[in-house]
């Protein structure tokens, strides 16, 4: 079946430096887009979403860009912290009965070095 | 975590066993999920459901049921547990077409 996926399982950074997290999708049916971090022993926390009729959507430090021409989705951490340690997983989905039934990729895991 | 809670948060179980996983909410959404999480496979869902007394099955439904009596309850029930459905299970709960907001999870582990 159609899923999500992740081009690094790990990402290095310096306290500081910029962020970025890659994901490809393969479903051109999916219209809504979400990024999720999850810390150790904890549930995945929504960190901001995108529909598929935006190209950009910036939250605070955070910026998603969704590229539909290639099936590619992006997070952008601005300031690096060593907060932002975790898992992050991107998920795609499409309206189903009013709902989005959202499929995850595996997850990269970014570390922050001090 | 958005009024969700899990019961329980561990558990220990022997094979061949029933056992009940509970999510309750005190958002009054309409859908609530249920995913298992385990290394390589990421979240996986197993039954959702978007309303009382209505479910339906996600992808790894097989050896799990699940019951919704009231908006704020979401039971997975494991008839007959397997060393195969130890996992990290995590509830989730979403507005129409909204974002989900998951629970911090249950650890179960099947002997």
């Amino acid at each position: 079946g159609e899923s999500v996926g992740l081009h690094l399982p790990t990402l290095s950074v310096q306290e500081g430096d910029n962020s970025i997290i890659n994901c490809a999708y393969s479903n051109s049916a999916s219209d809504y887009f979400i990024w999720y971090k999850q810390e150790s022993g904890k549930g995945p926390q929504f960190i901001i979403d995108i529909r598929s009729n935006m190209d950009k959507r910036q939250g605070q430090r955070v910026t998603v860009l969704l590229n539909k021409t290639v099936k590619h989705l992006s997070l952008q951490i601005a300031a690096t912290q060593p907060g932002d340690s975790a898992v992050y997983f991107c998920a795609e989905s499409r309206a189903s009965g009013g709902s989005y039934i959202p499929t995850f990729g595996r997850g990269t895991s970014l570390i922050v070095h001090p | 975590d958005a009024g969700i809670t899990q019961s329980p948060r561990h558990k220990v179980t022997e094979t061949g066993t029933p056992v009940t996983l509970r999510c309750h909410q005190t958002e009054n959404h309409r859908y609530m999920y249920w995913y298992r999480q385990d290394p390589g496979h990421g979240l996986r869902l197993i039954h959702y459901s978007y309303g009382v007394k209505d479910t339906d099955k996600g992808e790894v439904s097989d050896g799990y049921s699940v019951s919704r009596s009231k908006t704020e309850d979401f039971l997975l029930t494991l008839e007959s547990a397997t060393s195969s459905q130890t996992s990290v299970y995590f509830c989730a709960i979403s507005g129409s077409y909204n974002e989900q907001f998951f629970g911090p999870g249950t650890r179960l582990t099947v002997l």
